[in-house]
């Protein structure tokens, strides 16, 4: 079973217009992270934001805030008034447990985000 | 710039050969984990070394190997590549001084095994 979904592929957003990239996860541990990547067309991994599974409020980071649903086990990621330079490929990841200090990040396929002039 | 590391950028070989990625940390991190990024496989994490120990295995083949030097820096090796090695292999680092801890991305290699 996968551990991360994002189930967009692609998304066309407008310029100027609020994008929410979904991402779901599946963990039975109570610690955890959760970790959003931009990936430009030139291939880099940009960290944008974290949320840890303790944190009460959700993250933000600029234009970028995380909607965290415990419960639900979601974690998107809400891009405010977006800009032809948020168009890339969006990952959202995960690491479980937090704080154990070892494995690495489980991703999910991503979502491809255009953004329209 | 994430503060990591990476050479070469790009590199192209043939089957059967073998090649070392290099892998610089951010200065202060003691962490460092590799990546392999494929069309099929998406993103998988394939190990991690802490302080020059290795900490954790992911989805690594035996056809590969690291290792982190007293420096902190790291070294993947590829032995008896095939063509579905071809893949973008990242290399992160970290503090491991708590949560979050979290991973910050080189820019890539780009092995292409012909």
């Amino acid at each position: 079973a996968q551990k991360i979904t994002q189930t967009q592929p692609g998304m066309f957003v407008q310029e100027k217009e609020a994008v929410t990239l979904d991402c779901t996860y599946d963990t039975s541990d109570p610690s955890y992270g959760l970790f959003w990547y931009k990936q430009p067309s030139s291939g880099e991994m940009i960290f944008l934001i974290y949320q840890g599974s303790y944190d009460q409020q959700n993250a933000t980071e600029g234009r970028y805030s995380l909607n965290f649903q415990k419960a639900r086990k979601s974690a998107n990621l809400v891009i405010s008034a977006s800009q032809l330079g948020d168009s890339a490929m969006y990952f959202c990841a995960m690491r479980e447990p937090l704080g154990g200090g070892a494995d690495g990040l489980t991703f999910g396929k991503g979502t491809h985000l255009i953004i329209q002039p | 710039d994430s503060g990591v590391t990476q050479t070469p950028k790009h590199l192209i070989t043939a089957t059967g050969q073998r090649v070392t990625l290099r892998c610089s940390p951010r200065s202060g991190d003691l962490s460092v984990y590799w990546y392999q990024q494929s069309l099929d496989q998406g993103l998988q994490f394939l190990i991690q070394y802490y302080n020059g120990e290795e900490r954790a295995k992911g989805n690594i083949l035996e056809r590969f190997s690291a290792q982190q030097f007293p420096d902190l820096h790291s070294e993947l090796n590829l032995s008896s590549l095939e063509l579905g090695d071809s893949a973008l292999y990242f290399c992160a680092s970290s503090v491991e001084g708590g949560p979050p801890d979290t991973q910050y991305f080189g820019p890539g290699t780009r092995l292409t095994v012909l």
